[in-house]
């Protein structure tokens, strides 16, 4: 049972335009969603988060709305670089769990020039 | 700042062998954490350690164990291993503190094989 799904495998966009990337998530004991980036060969690198008790947060070109009602988060890039080219996972963590993230299984970025 | 360092970085194994993967945290940083990526399942998370303790374990059979020492780094072993376990096992670290938000910063991976 899947409780962070991310439905689209894959996101291709230009260059300046913006990148919207989604996410559903069952578990109303979520209190913590990430957005994590992870290039070929690495680790994945934490990009934003949002408490369950907040509808946004930004840093810089990154947004991080939630929506509880719907159980649906989304990660917005603007404006979109060739650098941000990667695959995108969203995790969620329970209440109390610290470090226990669960995952989806990510969405492949593709930025064209 | 050094970042997680886990070694080695690609092994190959046979069905039957066991495999240990050694991960050393950010300094200072108390909480090791470990993940399994495969392409069919994504992340899913192994199990946590914070001052040599287990604090909280995923859905693995008991041919998973890890352990934690008193320098905060950690091992994760696999026993008895099964072609399935082939993937990519993630070792993560955090400062562990009360009031975290999950936060993790991961090291680069160690690509097992079983064949």
């Amino acid at each position: 049972d899947q409780q962070v799904k991310q439905n689209s495998p894959s996101l291709s966009v230009q260059e300046g335009r913006i990148s919207i990337l989604n996410c559903d998530y069952t578990n109303s004991m979520f209190d913590y969603f990430l957005w994590y980036k992870k290039y070929p060969a690495e680790g994945p690198t934490f990009l934003i988060s949002i408490s369950s008790i907040k509808d946004k947060n930004e840093d810089g070109r990154f947004t991080v709305f939630l929506n509880k009602s719907a159980k649906h988060l989304s990660l917005h890039i603007v404006p979109s670089q060739p650098g941000d080219s990667a695959v995108y996972f969203c995790a969620a963590r329970e209440k109390g769990s610290n470090y226990k993230l669960t995952f989806g299984k990510g969405t492949l970025l593709t930025v064209n020039p | 700042k050094a970042g997680v360092t886990q070694t080695p970085r690609y092994l190959i194994k046979t069905r039957g062998q066991q495999v240990t993967l050694s991960c050393s945290p950010i300094s200072g940083h108390r909480s090791v954490s470990w993940y399994q990526q495969t392409p069919g399942q994504g992340l899913q998370f192994l199990f946590e350690y914070f001052s040599e303790t287990q604090r909280n374990k995923g859905n693995f059979p008991g041919r998973f164990s890890g352990r934690q020492f008193s320098n905060s780094r950690s091992e994760m072993n696999v026993s008895t291993l099964e072609l399935g376990d082939s993937a990519l096992y993630l070792c993560a670290s955090s400062p562990g503190s009360r009031g975290n938000t999950g936060e993790l910063f991961f090291g680069e991976g160690s690509r097992l094989t079983v064949l």
